[in-house]
């Protein structure tokens, strides 16, 4: 079975610009979570989606959004971006409860 | 508001001995709890799991603790091998209000001396 797949693996933006990442999840999956990682911190709770909807939401600005396709893969936005937002977007596809399957990450950097 | 806390920001251990990583919560509704460990440029890999029906969960040389009371689950490795050498997240839900949204520790690096 085809793990949880996320593009582009590494990128570098620039303050201002946005940015959009997507996740592939593991075939039979319809809920797709999204973290994020920045150094010393554990991952912080950013969204999930499940049947195209968003089921959840963490403590994060508008300026991160997100979405879901009918075929369960997610992609997620961040607008205006800022210094701060250079992390690991970390991707995760689940059953509908259980256990978070992640994927290898979006490094994101912002110069 | 941090409501998963790892205390110990890394743990180092002989090879074949024991490994115990501690994992504090303040909310008494989760009752789903995770173990993983990440690699560096890896994304977080599933251990073990735990629902608070139980107290303890064994898998191969992974065992998880929970104390429902103190509010507090502990991951034993045994024996530690130098392959375990990672940073280990615990993560906890309260999956039938909040279904798949976790909150994570801050970690714990283990480090496996030969």
């Amino acid at each position: 079975k085809a793990g949880v797949t996320q593009t582009p693996r590494y990128l570098i933006k620039t303050r201002g610009q946005q940015v959009t990442l997507s996740c592939s999840p593991i075939s039979g999956h319809r809920s797709v979570s999204w973290y994020q990682q920045t150094p010393g911190q554990g991952l912080q709770f950013l969204f999930e989606y499940f049947s195209e909807t968003q089921r959840n939401k963490g403590n994060f600005p508008g300026r991160f959004s997100g979405r879901q396709f009918s075929n369960s893969r997610s992609e997620m936005n961040v607008s205006t971006l800022e210094l701060g937002d250079s992390a690991l977007y970390l991707c995760a596809s689940s059953p509908p409860v259980g256990e978070l399957f992640f994927g290898e990450g979006s490094r994101l950097t912002v110069l | 508001d941090q409501q998963v806390k790892q205390n110990s920001p890394s743990l180092s251990v002989q090879e074949g001995r024991i490994s115990i990583l501690n994992c504090d919560y303040t909310n008494s509704m989760f009752d789903y709890f995770l173990w993983y460990k990440k690699y560096p440029a890896e994304g977080p890999t599933f251990l073990i799991s735990i629902s608070s029906i139980k107290d303890k969960n064994e898998d191969g040389r992974f065992t998880v603790f929970l104390n429902k009371s103190a509010k507090h689950l502990s991951l034993h490795i045994v024996p530690s091998q130098p392959g375990d050498s990672a940073v280990y997240f615990c993560a906890a839900s309260g999956v039938l209000y909040n279904f798949n949204k976790f909150y994570f520790g801050s970690g714990t690096k283990l480090n496996v001396k030969p």
